[in-house]
């Protein structure tokens, strides 16, 4: 059964440093990987969509990767700045017949002014 | 602009008493679900939906139930809610590009069962 780790579960940095976040998923066999924002009491938001085939996808300052082999994927945030914060989901889709969305607990993310 | 409404936002109902919360697509999306966010438990989902009138279950459906008699709305009905319903509740969509398509997501429903 696959599962979806996100670590660590908050991070707390000073605002400009630039920062990573981890996703690890136990069955390589997944479709593709998407990244998600959450702000408090509102819905998500998507960053960015990587396919099964692809390594990385770069927005802005964001960058994610993906290595399916390893069943990790980072979310690289440069120069954060106080409006970053928020909580970071990861969600797999599988590869079987509904191609289901399985969802990492998130990162609660604090840049500190 | 593109987006997934849903309606209410926030909703405090008793035992029992049956809603509805609403939801709907602009973006011409086939695939479309709802999901429950609860503390500690992430986002699971609830039920999907493919196309017009094709539904299944997710992985927490029991109370629930959706139809999707147009491709734009895919309603989630409570019959006789109960406490244990109480969670904030999206519904998200998406191109049925084999998969591939991106997720957009609905602002949130906050439903408290008393």
């Amino acid at each position: 059964k696959q599962e979806v780790t996100q670590i660590p579960a908050a991070l707390s940095v000073p605002e400009g440093e630039n920062l990573v976040l981890n996703c690890s998923f136990t069955d390589s066999a997944i479709y593709n990987l998407q990244w998600f924002r959450q702000d408090p009491g509102k819905g998500l938001t998507s960053l960015l969509l990587i396919q099964s085939s692809q390594r990385e996808q770069t927005s802005g300052r964001l960058n994610a990767s993906l290595d399916k082999s390893s069943g990790r994927s980072t979310l690289y945030i440069a120069a954060s700045q106080p409006g970053d914060s928020a909580t970071y989901l990861c969600a797999v889709r599988l590869g079987d017949s509904n191609y289901q969305l399985i969802w990492g607990a998130g990162t609660k993310l604090i840049i500190k002014p | 602009e593109a987006q997934v409404t849903q309606n209410p936002r926030y909703l405090i109902t008793v035992t029992g008493k049956k809603l509805t919360v609403t939801c709907s697509q602009n973006m011409n999306h086939e695939y479309m679900s709802w999901y429950r966010q609860d503390p500690g438990l992430g986002l699971r989902q609830i039920y999907y939906s493919m196309n017009v009138e094709v539904t299944d279950k997710g992985d927490v459906p029991e109370g629930y139930k959706v139809s999707r008699k147009e491709k734009r709305n895919f309603p989630l009905i409570l019959e006789s809610p109960s406490p244990n319903q109480t969670s904030l509740y999206f519904c998200a969509s998406s191109l049925w590009v084999q998969g591939s398509g991106e997720q957009f997501f609905g602002p949130g429903t906050r439903l408290t069962v008393l």
